[in-house]
């Protein structure tokens, strides 16, 4: 079955750093999205991408946050100046362009801590 | 704020049928009904969605009644494995999904 690759699995940060989260999505899914997790919390919708653009971003997704579409199969989002608050973890999903009713599909995660 | 209510936890003993409620009585004509469960910390893992009528597929089926303010998902055959964070979610087409807290299905051996 098709998967969302998402890595590192894992990335420690000093905070001020910056970061970029990896995520290879589903090979003909052209809808692509960021979410986080905060320890204990709920799941938080990021940012949706389409086309090249972004299509939607929460108020989580400050100036802090950018995401680009380097090439035909890598998504990613950067972090320019981490923040203690950062620490969660990042899930990229992607839906398919034929099925905007199916369901996403979601990466396994990268947990980031910024210490 | 999500648009669906959920009780918080259940249990469920393995092998029995485990049925999730699920209410949604702001939905609209054309939002689909969505569940999506969360083992630990992993991501998200889509189970089945439906519009008005009732689905079914390998891992699950879902009754949505005729008013569509609610919904139930079944799992026929609970293993320790269905542990999880269940979500119920309503949405459409591309936009973004709100995940509430969920219910914790906990099966018990």
């Amino acid at each position: 079955e098709p998967e969302v690759t998402q890595t590192p699995s894992h990335q420690v940060t000093q905070m001020g750093q910056e970061v970029i989260l990896r995520c290879v999505p589903i090979s003909n899914h052209l809808y692509f999205y960021w979410y986080r997790q905060i320890l204990g919390q709920k799941v938080e919708f990021l940012v949706s991408f389409y086309n090249n653009e972004i299509s939607e971003k929460s108020e989580i997704f400050d100036d802090q946050f950018s995401v680009e579409r380097p090439d035909g199969s890598n998504f990613t989002l950067k972090i320019r100046s981490t923040k203690l608050e950062d620490s969660a973890m990042y899930f990229c999903a992607s839906k398919p362009r034929q099925g905007p009713n199916y369901g996403y599909t979601f990466g396994s995660g990268t947990r980031l801590t910024v210490v | 704020d999500a648009k669906t209510t959920q009780p918080p936890s259940m249990d469920c003993a393995e092998g029995r049928a485990a049925n999730l409620p699920c209410n949604h009585s702001t939905i609209s004509g054309n939002e689909y009904v969505y569940w999506y469960r969360q083992i630990h910390s992993q991501g998200p893992q889509y189970i089945i969605h439906g519009l008005k009528n009732n689905e079914t597929n390998e891992m699950a089926s879902l009754i949505i009644t005729e008013d569509r303010k609610s919904s139930t998902l079944i799992l026929p055959h609970a293993t320790l494995r269905d542990t999880a964070v269940y979500y119920c979610i309503v949405s459409k087409g591309y936009q973004k999904v709100t995940f509430g807290i969920g219910t914790k299905l906990q099966v018990i051996p």
